[in-house]
């Protein structure tokens, strides 16, 4: 199948700072990516959708300021955590939707863990 | 109700059988439907997908899907330790964004 990869794979930062996380499909393009927070032995939260060359889609009552994602090119999108606190330690995923010879499916990154001390 | 439902078990099976994992769904519009296995601290690994109803197999898995009835299922035969994982089965509309059951938990006894 094809690879997503994230980076980086754990982050500790100060609270207060900014942690900017990258999503990459390596091997295929992806004009649409998907940024998800998971909570332990709990389902996939969709925050946000990113489209290529647009502005991103958030769910209801994700703060767009707080999460800044940039899709900049067809295999590459960016999470930036902004002014990070600890309620903001999660598990951040990322899944890449791939169009490519006629199937529609997505395909998930490893994840990356954030923690805000 | 939830849109997607999935019995989060835990499910306990000797290596060797069969694991039945199955969900069921509300939502007409769902058109694409898909398995993940996701192991703890990692990403969900896609199994398979479908996008009609029937039969799909690919190696030990296969994967039914139901439409009429608004219900999917995912077989793993020969089961090994290896497959001790979350299962999580998700589908999506033209909307392309995913909507996921609560995941099972299922561990193979060697």
């Amino acid at each position: 199948g094809a690879v997503v990869s994230q980076h980086p794979s754990r982050v500790i930062c100060k609270s207060g700072t900014s942690v900017k996380i990258e999503c990459r499909s390596l091997d295929f393009q992806a004009t649409t990516m998907f940024w998800y927070r998971q909570f332990p032995k709990q389902s996939l939260m969709l925050m946000a959708t990113s489209n290529e060359g647009s502005k991103a889609t958030y769910e209801q009552g994700v703060e767009k300021d707080k999460f800044l994602i940039n899709h900049a090119s067809l295999t590459l999108s960016t999470l930036t955590v902004t002014s990070a606190h600890p309620e903001d330690s999660s598990f951040y995923i990322c899944s890449a939707r791939d169009t490519g010879g006629g199937i529609e499916t997505q395909y998930f990154g490893p994840g990356t863990r954030l923690l805000v001390l | 109700q939830k849109e997607v439902e999935q019995d989060p078990g835990p499910l306990s099976v000797p290596e060797g059988a069969i694991v039945s994992l199955n969900c069921t769904y509300s939502n007409s519009a769902f058109q694409y439907f898909m398995w993940y296995r996701q192991y703890s601290r990692k990403g969900p690994e896609l199994l398979m997908y479908t996008y009609s109803s029937g039969n799909k197999e690919d190696g030990r898995f296969t994967a039914q899907v139901d439409k009429s009835s608004k219900y999917i299922s995912l077989f793993i035969r020969d089961s090994q330790p290896s497959d001790s994982a979350t299962y999580l089965c998700a589908m999506m509309a033209n909307d392309y964004k995913l909507s996921f059951g609560a995941g099972t938990t299922v561990t193979v006894r060697a």
